[in-house]
């Protein structure tokens, strides 16, 4: 089955650095999305990417799908405090002709102010 | 418009009993999701209802169940509850189904003791 592996698991960054998450599939993705979690609380959705090569943008977070559609990574650019909490990618999983969604184990970052 | 609400927001049981969690999503969803969160297995998938009807179903079994009632309302119901069921549950709404954006609850914590 398919799964989303998330690198890193954890990350602390000073207020101002940039930084990358990295959602990698072991199979082909086919509509992958990035929300954001605070701790204990819902997923705020950021942004989706369906094609290969899409590169999205909001305020100070991007998102690309590569070529291959089997890796994902979100930047973040000049971080801020409000930039912290969880961050997990999703995605459609099919198998046999079904499908569920399936979600990566999440990078909590923490930005030190 | 209003975002997905989830009641209760928190929730204490004890071992044996059983819960009824509710969702009611964005006026004109038709689609509702629901998600266990646990610290040891992420987010995973539980089931997914479109207009009444149950679209998928996730590998939990068969004490979660769920329905969706015509307004697009939907519960879900969990029987002899185990202290293992101690986590959040999330619900998610969406237009329809496949490569649609989900938009998530802010979740209901489940205690067992």
């Amino acid at each position: 089955s398919q799964e989303l592996e998330q690198s890193p698991q954890s990350l602390i960054v000073q207020e101002g650095k940039n930084l990358t998450i990295n959602c990698t599939s072991s199979k082909t993705l086919y509509g992958l999305y990035w929300y954001k979690q605070k701790y204990g609380e819902g997923l705020i959705f950021l942004m989706m990417l369906q094609k290969g090569g899409e590169e999205k943008s909001h305020e100070k977070i991007t998102a690309k799908l590569d070529e291959k559609k089997q890796q994902s990574s979100l930047h973040i650019t000049a971080s801020q405090p409000s930039h912290a909490g969880i961050y997990l990618c999703g995605a459609e999983s099919t198998t046999s002709g079904t499908y569920k969604y399936i979600f990566g184990t999440g990078t909590r970052l923490k930005v030190l102010a | 418009k209003a975002g997905v609400t989830q009641t209760p927001r928190y929730l204490i049981k004890t071992r044996g009993q059983q819960v009824t969690l509710s969702c009611s999503p964005i006026s004109g969803h038709r689609s509702v999701s629901w998600y266990q969160q646990t610290p040891g297995q992420g987010l995973q998938f539980l089931f997914e209802y479109f207009s009444e009807t149950q679209r998928n179903k996730g590998n939990f079994p068969g004490r979660f169940s769920g329905r969706q009632f015509s307004n697009s309302r939907s519960e879900m119901n969990v029987s002899t509850l185990e202290l293992g069921d101690s986590a959040l549950y999330l619900c998610a709404s969406s237009l329809g189904t496949r490569a649609v954006t989900q938009y998530f609850g802010p979740g209901t914590r489940l205690t067992v003791l």
